[in-house]
């Protein structure tokens, strides 16, 4: 595998249920993100992790809550979801020792909440 | 509040013409980044090209150059020769260091068209 990778690609969940996405890089980088893409909106950034602590949350609901064990795995919990929610969920790393630097995105999970 | 306006929600250009993508955008910062990022139908967001706001030279990389104009805060994208590889969706962003970390604010984006 190479660059930064997520799964499940596709996933359609139910307002109760809980799922967990899944992302890896393998680019030996030290910072990793999650953003919210919906339809004719702005990128939205949700949580910021720095060497594997979470240095930004912008205002997300508590029913999404990220994980990362480590600077390679980042994981983002749900649960109790609302169809709002529905929307392509990318991920992105970059090397966070100097400012201006690249982010490199993943394919991103298109979620689904019936 | 820091934003990022980009005002043509769809643009079409003949493969080998030159078309040009509008961005402009709001901070009080005085550092930051620019970008461009590409984002092909079903595939991987990619970065097109990178500006430094302290570079008064603007960034080019092969076909894809950009116009910077600080003072106004803008920021275009000029893709010349266009391929039928080019057609994606658009994104102007700027970066900011904000808390230990660094924050990227997008624009909506701006749907390409490459006709043959």
């Amino acid at each position: 595998e190479t660059g930064v990778t997520q799964t499940p690609r596709h996933l359609v969940m139910g307002m109760t249920n809980k799922k967990s996405l899944k992302c890896e890089q393998h680019l030996g980088h030290n910072a990793m993100y999650w953003y919210k893409q919906s339809a004719k909106k702005p990128l939205e950034l949700m949580f910021v992790y720095n060497f594997k602590e979470q240095t930004e949350n912008n205002s997300v609901p508590s029913r999404f809550s990220p994980e990362c064990p480590n600077s390679s795995h980042l994981f983002l919990h749900l649960h109790t979801l609302q169809p709002e929610d529905s929307a392509l969920y990318l991920c992105a790393s970059s090397q966070a020792d100097r400012e201006g630097n690249e982010q490199f995105f993943g394919p991103g999970t298109r979620l689904t909440v019936l | 509040a820091q934003t990022v306006t980009q005002s043509q929600p769809e643009m079409s250009v003949q493969e080998a013409e030159t078309v040009t993508l509008s961005c402009t955008y709001d901070t009080s910062e005085s550092d930051y980044y620019l970008f461009w990022y590409k984002q092909p139908p079903s595939r991987q967001m990619i970065l097109v090209i990178r500006q430094e706001a302290y570079k008064q030279q603007n960034a080019t990389e092969n076909r894809f150059s950009v116009n910077f104009q600080k003072a106004a805060k803008s920021f275009s994208l000029k893709i010349s020769d266009s391929q039928l590889g080019d057609a994606a969706m658009y994104f102007c962003a700027y970066s900011i260091a904000q808390g230990g970390s660094e924050k990227l604010v997008f624009g909506k984006g701006t749907k390409l068209t490459v006709n043959p």
